[in-house]
């Protein structure tokens, strides 16, 4: 079945360590986003790319870092530089970037500070 | 950057009852999309919904997009309806990312 992973589904991270969430996805889809929702929160934007090799920065970048190397995969680092990371992060994708149908998203990661 | 507001924030429901969740929007829009967030997190895309009306089994939704608002309809509410319901839209004219609303969490009960 084509669809987005994620993994892991529950991550710790301690105080000033790097982690990775990673975004895996089967649709052929050329646009890939990645969003943090806290809780009784609607979704804002953090990083987005439209092709392999691109991304731009969405509305929260700062303390996150991405790459595209591959049209499947969209890892998103939070860094240390990230002041509050304890969040519900979601990977989405669509055909095209502002596709008007057909954005599938993930299942989600919940990142816990410790 | 463009606001959407959705309402009720929260709302409980007996099983067979229907409802309608509004959202609005501060500027024009070209791209209008409701999704449902299952209580495990999953979002699922419903409609994608600019302007007009749909209809798909038990929900519906309708854009007016002259007076910045839509809604979604949803009749006969199952339990399996529970969960958080988002508007998100594009503005014209910007570069085609989704604002998303803050949602409306719906809960049905038997």
């Amino acid at each position: 079945d084509g669809g987005i992973t994620q993994s892991p589904k529950y991550l710790f991270r301690k105080e000033g360590q790097n982690v990775t969430l990673s975004c895996e996805q089967n649709l052929n889809h050329d646009a890939m986003y990645w969003y943090r929702q806290d809780p009784g929160q609607g979704l804002r934007l953090i990083y987005y790319s439209q092709i392999v090799n691109d991304f731009q920065k969405g509305d929260i970048a700062e303390g996150y870092s991405v790459s595209r190397e591959k049209k499947e995969s969209f890892p998103l680092t939070v860094t240390s530089a990230q002041k509050n990371p304890t969040a519900f992060y979601l990977c989405a994708s669509s055909i095209s970037f502002g596709a008007a149908y057909g954005y599938t998203f993930g299942s989600g990661t919940r990142l816990t500070v410790v | 950057g463009i606001q959407v507001e959705q309402s009720p924030p929260d709302l409980i429901l007996q099983e067979g009852a229907n409802s309608t969740l509004r959202c609005n929007f501060s500027d024009s829009v070209n791209n209008l999309q409701w999704f449902h967030q299952n209580p495990w997190g999953q979002l699922i895309n419903l409609f994608y919904i600019p302007s007009g009306t749909k209809q798909n089994g038990r929900l519906s939704a309708t854009t007016v997009a002259t007076e910045r608002y839509s809604l979604l309809y949803i009749s006969s509410s199952q339990t399996t309806d529970s969960g958080v319901y988002f508007c998100a839209v594009v503005n014209t004219g910007t570069a085609s990312k989704l604002t998303f609303g803050t949602g409306t969490r719906l809960q049905v009960t038997l």
